[in-house]
């Protein structure tokens, strides 16, 4: 069985420009998780998406936004980059999530995000 | 607000040595606890998930305990091996919240 893919691998942006990043579950799961890991400050959890909703958002700015698609896939834009958005961007996924509970999470390898 | 503390932050053992690591969360209200071996650049690596109604889970060498009135859970590692050194992080669920890790080097 597959595990959670992320593409790309790396990415090197200019500050100012936006970013793409994107994110493929484990078959079945519909929820899908991103969080940033920077440099010294842990793991950050930014975005939750559910079924092609979002269920719950970390405490990033507006620049930072995504969304799931119908195959459950998930995409995360960061707009207007600046050289603090550098980090690893990780996504996770779990089976369906109901009302308050999270499931358990499986993590893809990352995206490294480097901004000049 | 949950928040979730990993002490200690580094830890060196020799090979072959049982050992503790430990995460704290504020907020009894969780869902489960989730622990993670992350290698260095890497993505996370679930090792085991507890449910609030339990109090254990055990896997191979490795058995985490949650206590929610106390807001403790631990991770026992027995007869550490090289291949264990890693970062290995709790996260409290439903809230997302992950502790900032144990670095763990296991030295031959």
């Amino acid at each position: 069985e597959a595990g959670v893919t992320q593409s790309p691998t790396h990415l090197i942006k200019t500050r100012g420009q936006q970013a793409t990043l994107r994110c493929s579950p484990i078959s079945g799961h519909t929820s899908v998780y991103w969080y940033q890991q920077a440099l010294g400050l842990g793991l950050q959890f930014l975005l939750w998406y559910d079924e092609g909703e979002e269920r719950n958002r970390g405490n990033f700015p507006p620049r930072f936004s995504g969304r799931q698609f119908p195959n459950y896939s998930s995409e995360l834009n960061v707009n207007a980059l600046e050289l603090e958005d550098s980090a690893l961007y990780l996504c996770a996924s779990s089976v369906a999530a109901g009302t308050k509970e999270v499931y358990e999470q499986y993590f893809g390898p990352g995206t490294r995000l480097t901004v000049t | 607000k949950q928040e979730v503390t990993q002490i200690p932050a580094a830890l060196s053992v020799p090979e072959g040595e049982n050992l503790v690591l430990n995460c704290s969360f504020t907020d009894s209200a969780i869902y489960n606890l989730q622990w993670f071996r992350q290698d260095p650049g890497k993505g996370l690596t679930s090792l085991l998930l507890i449910q609030s109604s339990q109090r254990e889970q055990t896997s191979g060498r490795l058995n985490a305990s949650l206590d929610k009135s106390s807001g403790r859970s631990t991770l026992y590692i027995a007869a550490s091996q090289p291949g264990d050194s890693a970062t290995y992080l709790c996260a409290a669920l439903p809230q997302l919240t992950f502790g900032s890790g144990t670095q763990l080097t296991v030295l031959p």
